[in-house]
């Protein structure tokens, strides 16, 4: 059975500073997925990670991913407050995209001025 | 830009009742999942489907069952609402490894 980790599950952080989101799972894949959820809203797709060694970055949120280590992480930098939100990690399992993801618990983020 | 809609946003029912939820893509693609969010859970895969009239058992299927007539569209029913399926149902439909686009959900409260 996939199982998905992240954390930490709540941050608080200060503007301008940097940190990083932990994503481990139990089982070979070699799909990992970000997403963004606002309170209330849906999920916003931020990164699709499909090799192992993959990097992305948009704006001041990069990704990684290393499937040996079974290990992604979300980077950010020089947070500012409009990147609070829920962060959600998710694997894919060998059904090729048509078996479903599984997640994580989400990281709650909180960006304090 | 894929659209995936979920044709209510709230709902509130009583115990007991027969429920439907509906969802509907726009871009004839074949896989498509329901899913619940509950606070310090995550999102759970509840079925998914791969074709028409093609269905899969996710982690939690127990109380629920799902119906698949037309590619666009997927249903999720709740048999007998319980108080335990208050949650938020969120549907998500994918061409590919790389696709996942997710509706805007549905609260659903059941009293």
């Amino acid at each position: 059975e996939l199982k998905v980790e992240q954390n930490p599950l709540f941050l608080s952080m200060q503007e301008g500073k940097n940190y990083t989101i932990y994503c481990n799972y139990s089982t070979t894949s070699d799909r990992l997925y970000w997403y963004r959820q606002d309170p209330g809203k849906s999920l916003e797709s931020l990164f699709v990670l499909l090799s192992n060694g993959a990097v992305k970055q948009e704006g001041r949120l990069m990704a990684s991913l290393d499937t040996k280590a079974r290990l992604s992480t979300l980077h950010i930098t020089a947070a500012v407050h409009d990147l609070s939100a829920t962060y959600f990690c998710a694997v894919g399992g060998p059904g090729g995209g048509a078996d479903g993801l599984t997640f994580g618990k989400g990281t709650h983020l909180i960006i304090q001025p | 830009d894929v659209k995936v809609t979920q044709s209510s946003r709230y709902l509130v029912k009583r115990t007991g009742e027969k429920v439907f939820l509906e969802c509907v893509q726009d871009m004839d693609h074949e896989n498509m999942f329901w899913y619940r969010q509950d606070p310090g859970l995550g999102l759970r895969l509840i079925y998914f489907s791969y074709d028409v009239k093609m269905k899969e058992k996710g982690d939690i299927p127990e109380g629920y069952s799902v119906s698949r007539e037309k590619k666009e569209r997927f249903s999720l029913i709740l048999e007998s609402a319980s108080t335990n399926q208050t949650s938020m149902y969120l549907c998500a439909s994918s061409p590919d490894p790389v696709g996942y686009t997710f509706g805007s959900g549905t609260r659903l409260t059941v009293v």
